[in-house]
């Protein structure tokens, strides 16, 4: 049973506009979410992570939302750029076992 | 530079046998996980280590082994009980510690095909 849904495969944005991919989760004694973006044959890279006392972490153009009472988690790249064009996978986090999303492919249109 | 660095990249073996995936880190972290992805779907968590000579079975442990011997390594060996063998591999670690939230850090993955 998938805990962890980003129920968008796919995504293109316009370079310069804002890119928003979106994740739901079912288990709530989550306590931490991460975002990760991946290339094609490479490992995934931690972009941004927040804690489930928060409901706002931002890092750059990079901001994750976490809605607890909807179990939604959000990312926003602001602005997009060619370069952030990759596969964004969500994840959560209890008992220090990681649960990922299935990923959204972004692709930021030059 | 540290890191996790997985081998072999692209891995062939026929059906029936046994291979060894090699996962070491240099980045002196406590926890080491391996996942496995398949197209359309997410990383699925297979083994995972929170300390030396202990590992706790993920979600689709079946047909899978490894071993903790030392910090620094995690081999995961895909066994012939393995009914779908073929996949991405990925070594993780992270350094949970004192602190309960840590990210995890990847490897570049093996590409491993059964045939």
């Amino acid at each position: 049973d998938q805990q962890v849904k980003q129920n968008s495969p796919s995504l293109s944005v316009q370079e310069g506009r804002i890119s928003i991919l979106n994740c739901d989760y079912t288990n709530s004694m989550f306590d931490y979410f991460l975002w990760y973006k991946k290339y094609p044959a490479e490992g995934p890279t931690f972009l941004i992570s927040i804690s489930s006392i928060k409901d706002k972490n931002e890092d750059g153009r990079f901001t994750v939302f976490l809605n607890k009472s909807a179990k939604h988690l959000s990312l926003h790249i602001v602005p997009s750029q060619p370069g952030d064009s990759a596969v964004y996978f969500c994840a959560a986090s209890v008992l220090k076992k990681f649960y990922f999303g299935t990923g959204t492919s972004l692709t930021v249109i030059p | 530079d540290g890191g996790i660095t997985q081998s072999p990249k692209y891995l062939f073996r026929k059906e029936g046998q046994n291979v060894t995936l090699s996962c070491e880190q240099n980045l002196n972290h406590d926890a080491m996980y391996w996942y496995r992805q398949d197209p359309g779907q997410g990383l699925r968590l297979i083994y995972y280590s929170q300390i030396v000579n202990d590992f706790q079975k993920g979600d689709i442990a079946e047909g899978y082994s490894v071993s903790r011997e030392k910090k620094e390594s995690f081999p995961l060996t895909v066994t012939s009980a393995q009914k779908n063998p073929t996949a991405f591999y990925l070594c993780a670690s992270s350094m949970p510690g004192q602190l309960n939230n840590s990210p995890l850090h990847f490897g570049n993955g093996t590409r491993l095909t059964v045939t």
